[in-house]
């Protein structure tokens, strides 16, 4: 079984540009997260999505962040424009429905981030 | 609010050596879930454990051990006979109770384990 995969690895940008990351989730996972690691801090959620609806996006920092999933398969994270404080490891998660019944521990299948760098 | 503090940002043993690392947890729900995933040098978080706040009992996988202790809202983590492959990035981490979905992690900052030969 293929695991979540993210595109790209890395991105180095300038200040006021514009960057897209992709997340593909683990097959047959409704459930999608966004997170982001700044350098030395905690990782901090950003957005949930249940499909292809928004559950969840009270941890989006401001209004230059915008993700969608559309058909509720990958999903996008674009930051316009983006500032040097958005620097960090942006990470996607996927799960299982826990309704399903084949959810296994009900955890989170991190991908390996793309890591960030606006200068 | 929900939070996680790990107190301990790096930890340096020496092969063979046990280690704790500490996990202390914030929540007002009744019914959460901790986790606790590792870091590698290649950047990925893999899952090592999830535990319901109703399950109080400790867990012992090879040589990785778990124990929960609601009294002190701790979670804390031990390797037993470390060896250089641990050397990671811990992360401790807290979800609320969606039902039917797993709702967001709230994580710690986590402690930087590293294992010499």
């Amino acid at each position: 079984e293929a695991g979540v995969t993210q595109f790209p690895s890395h991105s180095v940008i300038e200040k006021g540009q514009t960057v897209t990351l992709r997340c593909d989730p683990i097959s047959g996972h409704d459930n999608l997260y966004w997170y982001r690691r700044v350098m030395g801090k905690e990782i901090k959620f950003l957005l949930h999505f249940v499909k292809e609806s928004k559950q969840d996006e009270s941890g989006m920092p401001n209004n230059r962040f915008l993700a969608e999933r559309t058909g509720g398969t990958y999903s996008t994270l674009k930051v316009q424009p983006a500032e040097l404080e958005d620097s960090g490891v942006y990470f996607c998660a996927s799960s299982q429905d826990l309704r399903s019944g084949r959810a296994r521990g009900n955890e989170q299948f991190f991908g390996p981030g793309t890591r960030l760098t606006v200068l | 609010a929900q939070k996680v503090t790990q107190a301990q940002t790096e930890i340096s043993v020496v092969e063979k050596e046990d280690v704790t690392l500490d996990c202390v947890y914030e929540t007002r729900d009744t019914t959460y879930y901790l986790f606790w995933y590792k870091q590698p040098p290649s950047g990925e978080l893999v899952f090592l454990i999830r535990r319901n706040s109703f399950d109080e009992q400790n867990e012992i996988s090879g040589r990785y051990s778990w124990n929960f202790q609601k009294s002190t809202s701790s979670f804390n983590f031990t390797i037993t006979a470390s060896q250089v492959v641990d050397s990671a990035v811990y992360f401790c981490a807290l979800s609320e109770d969606r039902g039917s979905t797993l709702g967001r992690l709230y994580f710690g900052r986590g402690t930087q384990l590293t294992v010499w030969p």
